[in-house]
């Protein structure tokens, strides 16, 4: 297994632009979450999925982020329009069904708005 | 909701001797507590787990143990190796929801 894939591994763009961020999970998994990690605020859970469906998003900081799983093997984290303080790496992570709740990161986006 | 915290920040240990990371948390529904590795620039890594109903787990150096009355839970690494340097974090897991609650992270350096 390939384990989580996320793209781009690393983004630089312009204030204002909009960024979209991809993941694909782990096959078979059926919560997909996706994290952003910041060295004045660690990591943080911004929304996360159980079977495709959005479960909790109390996370997003913003109107301007917006998540999508338009079917099990591929999600999409948007910013629009991105601002400097979203720099961030933003971690994708897949988990299965079962007591443990385990999750599985994938390798992030660093994002990077200038 | 649930709150963790770690202690301490950070944590210096010569090679070979033991670490213990300690994490407590606030909410007595969490039920899963996982603990993640992340190396500079790499993703976090799931290294051990342990359930509310269970009070220990060991996978060779690593041990997790879990005091629910006390509501907090521990890393211990023991013979630590260079490679063992990272920021480790603590979770919880509430109730039948699966959202992790992370603790800050613990940087840890082993001294060669």
């Amino acid at each position: 297994d390939a384990g989580v894939i996320q793209s781009p591994r690393h983004e630089v763009t312009e204030m204002g632009q909009e960024v979209t961020l991809r993941c694909k999970p782990i096959s078979g998994h059926d919560y997909l979450f996706w994290y952003r990690q910041t060295m004045m605020r660690g990591l943080e859970l911004l929304i996360y999925f159980n079977n495709n469906v959005p479960i909790d998003d109390s996370g997003m900081p913003e109107d301007r982020f917006s998540a999508k799983m338009p079917n099990a093997s591929f999600s999409t984290l948007k910013i629009q329009p991105s601002e400097p303080r979203d720099s961030a790496v933003y971690f994708c992570a897949s988990g299965p069904t079962g007591l443990l709740r385990e999750q599985y990161f994938g390798p992030g986006t660093r994002l990077t708005v200038t | 909701g649930e709150n963790v915290e770690q202690h301490p920040s950070t944590l210096s240990v010569q090679e070979g001797d033991s670490a213990v990371i300690k994490c407590t948390y606030s909410d007595s529904a969490s039920n899963y507590f996982p603990w993640y590795k992340q190396e500079l620039g790499k993703r976090p890594q799931l290294i051990i787990d342990i359930r509310s109903n269970v009070g220990e787990k060991k996978d060779q150096r690593i041990a997790v143990t879990l005091n629910k009355t006390a509501k907090h839970f521990s890393l211990h690494i023991t013979e630590t190796q260079p490679e063992d340097s990272a920021v480790y974090f603590c979770a919880a897991l509430t109730g039948a929801n699966s959202k992790l609650t992370f603790g800050k992270g613990i940087t840890l350096s082993v001294r060669p």
